[in-house]
Parts: C-alpha cells; structure tokens; sequence
C-alpha cells in the first residue's frame, strides 16, 4: 500500500448505530487531519493531529470522536449522527502540522450516508 | 469573511487549449502559501502546484502553471494544453504561517471550480 488510504469507501448508517472510519498513511508523515466535504460547500477541518499539536474545530459537534494511536494511524468514531452529516469525510497528511510549504496528501475518502 | 474566493463554479475549455482558474485570497499574514488540488470524480485530492508568498518566480509544475499576483492578492491556475482528463473540480487553498495558530494555521479551501474539457 501507498499514499494514504481510507476504509471503508462507502458507509451507510442509520442514526443510532456507531461505526468508525480508518485512515492509514505510508508517507512517514508525522501530521494527520479529518476533513468533511458536503455538497456545495468547501473542504472544512474537522481535527489535526501532529507531533506538534492537536487542533479541533470547535463547530464539530461531539458525536464525532477522533483518535490517534500513532502517526500512521488516524479514526473518526461515530456515534448518533444526524442526516446533515451524511459527506465525504477525507483523510490527509503531511510531514508537519506547521510550516506554509507542507502539501497535504489526501486518501480516497469515505462517502458517509446517514439514514 | 472568505479567506479563499474561487469566483467561477463551472468552466469550459477546447481540449488542447488553456484554462485560466481565478483564485483570490485574503490574509493579512506576510507568510503564506497558495495550494490548488484537483478533485475528481473518484473523490480523491490531488496537490498540484504550491506557491509560496516569500517567492519570486510563479511556480509550474508541467502542464500546470500559478499567476501569483501578490499585490491583488491573486494566485491564479493556468493549464496549457487541455486534455479530457483533467475534467475534474479544482480547489485552491492557503494556508497561513506566522501569524496565525491553531486551526488558523491550517489549510483553508476555496468552494471550488469544476473544468469539463469539451472534445
């Protein structure tokens, strides 16, 4: 495996089950991130995780939890979502959390349906 | 207010001409970069050219090219030579340096412009 990847591709969930999504990096990145795509808005941060910081967004509700076990490893619990959370949920990373030169290398995303 | 604009939704261009993808971007940062990613259908974010706001030169990266006007605070995409395969939505991006912390410092995505490449 390369680059970053993501599972699963495509989840559907109804409102009360819990899932979690994964995302893995192969990069030797030390700074990983959550974002959440709706239709018709732009690419919002949702968490940073880094050798350097942690980084919330303070508009996402609790019902998603990350968790960080280690620099390669990166996922998003779900608990009780709500139909408006249903997105594309993508996964990135990068050698840094600081510094204004670092890309970010993105997964494929997961496509997240809440019923 | 926005701190990245991308003023065109939709766009269409003659395969094997070139595209220009507007991109403006407000920050009172000295330090900064300018990102645009090509999304397409299959959902992925691909990086495709940065620029730095301490740079000289307008950065390319073969097909692709970045009009970094610092003074309009400008940095926009152009793609020579078109191709059915860069049909795609592009995002630019900046992300903030010294003066900015936390989520602030992080990258921050325009609403996006998607280019269909007519045959």
């Amino acid at each position: 495996e390369t680059g970053v990847t993501q599972t699963p591709r495509h989840l559907v969930m109804g409102m009360t089950n819990k899932k979690s999504l994964k995302c893995e990096q192969h990069l030797g990145h030390n700074a990983m991130y959550w974002y959440k795509q709706s239709a018709k808005k732009p690419l919002e941060l949702m968490f940073v995780y880094s050798l350097e910081e942690r980084v919330e967004n303070n508009s996402v509700p609790s019902r998603f939890s990350p968790e960080c076990p280690n620099s390669s490893h990166l996922f998003l619990h779900l608990h009780t979502l709500q139909p408006e959370d249903s997105a594309l949920y993508l996964c990135a990373s990068s050698p840094s959390s600081t510094g204004t030169f670092y890309e970010q290398y993105f997964g494929p995303g997961t496509r997240l349906t809440v019923t | 207010a926005q701190k990245i604009t991308q003023t065109q939704p939709g766009m269409f261009v003659q395969e094997k001409e070139a595209v220009t993808l507007d991109c403006t971007y407000d920050t009172s940062d000295p330090s900064y970069g300018l990102f645009w990613y090509k999304q397409p259908s299959s959902g992925e974010m691909i990086f495709l050219i940065y620029q730095g706001s301490y740079d000289q030169q307008n950065a390319t990266e073969g097909r692709y090219s970045l009009n970094f006007q610092k003074a309009r605070k400008s940095a926009n995409l152009v793609i020579s030579a078109s191709q059915l395969g860069d049909s795609a939505m592009y995002f630019c991006a900046m992300r903030e340096g010294t003066g900015a912390s936390g989520s602030a410092r992080q990258l921050t995505f325009g609403s996006g412009t998607q280019l269909t490449v007519l045959p």
